[in-house]
């Protein structure tokens, strides 16, 4: 029963282009998505959030959009630089307060 | 300014034995949370606790697994007779309820990861 899908394993993307990482989910109750970025042999770091009542929200070159219709959220990244090559997370957060994670999707931007 | 603090980092055990994690939490935080991360897959949740007390453990195996969070010391989560599948990388967080954010923003420890030989 996977709640939230990341569809895409991997995704690669030159230095200085856009990365588009995408994120369903199944649970219409969600009120908060949150992304987080995470490198090899650390815990997850938090990115950026919105909330249920928005359709976006930006930090920066991070911004987050969420089609509530759609139960479609997607993470835009630009310009990708290579410190931003990491496994990223969705997790919507649910009424209790628990995070749950997606699978994760494999950034990499090369130089 | 230490952020959430996990040991040991790795731990390796042989089937049966005892795993014990430890999870101190961000100073002023009192809440903790453990999540579990097989291969290859994203984290599940496991357990939510307060100081003493057990929020949410809808995540946790019913049995061998157990988790606390005394009011002195670090939380614990413990796993008695290890398995082969239990073998993944243990993430807590932690959080302060009362810190403004709407939505509990949970800060995660660098996590350990249990081998079972």
């Amino acid at each position: 029963d996977q709640q939230v899908k990341q569809n895409s394993p991997s995704l690669s993307v030159q230095e200085g282009r856009i990365s588009i990482l995408n994120c369903d989910y199944t649970n219409s109750m969600f009120d908060y998505f949150l992304w987080y970025k995470k490198y090899p042999a650390e815990g997850p770091t938090f990115l950026i959030s919105i909330s249920s009542i928005k359709d976006k929200n930006e930090d920066g070159r991070f911004t987050v959009f969420l089609n509530k219709s759609a139960k479609h959220l997607s993470l835009h990244i630009v310009p990708s630089q290579p410190g931003d090559s990491a496994v990223y997370f969705c997790a919507p957060m649910d009424s209790s307060y628990k995070l749950i994670f997606g699978s994760g999707t494999r950034l990499l931007v090369r130089p | 300014n230490a952020g959430v603090m996990q040991n040991p980092r790795h731990l390796v055990r042989r089937r049966g034995q005892e795993a014990r994690l430890r999870c101190s939490p961000m100073k002023g935080h009192s809440h903790v949370y453990w999540y579990r991360q097989l291969p290859e897959e994203g984290l599940k949740f496991m357990v939510y606790l307060q100081k003493e007390n057990i929020i949410d453990e809808s995540g946790m195996p019913k049995e061998r697994f157990s988790a606390e969070f005394p009011k002195e010391g670090p939380s614990i989560l413990r796993i008695q007779q290890v398995v082969r599948g239990d073998s993944a990388a243990y993430f807590c967080a932690s959080s302060n309820p009362l810190s403004g954010t709407l939505y509990n923003e949970q800060f995660f420890g660098p996590g350990t990861r249990l081998t079972v030989l």
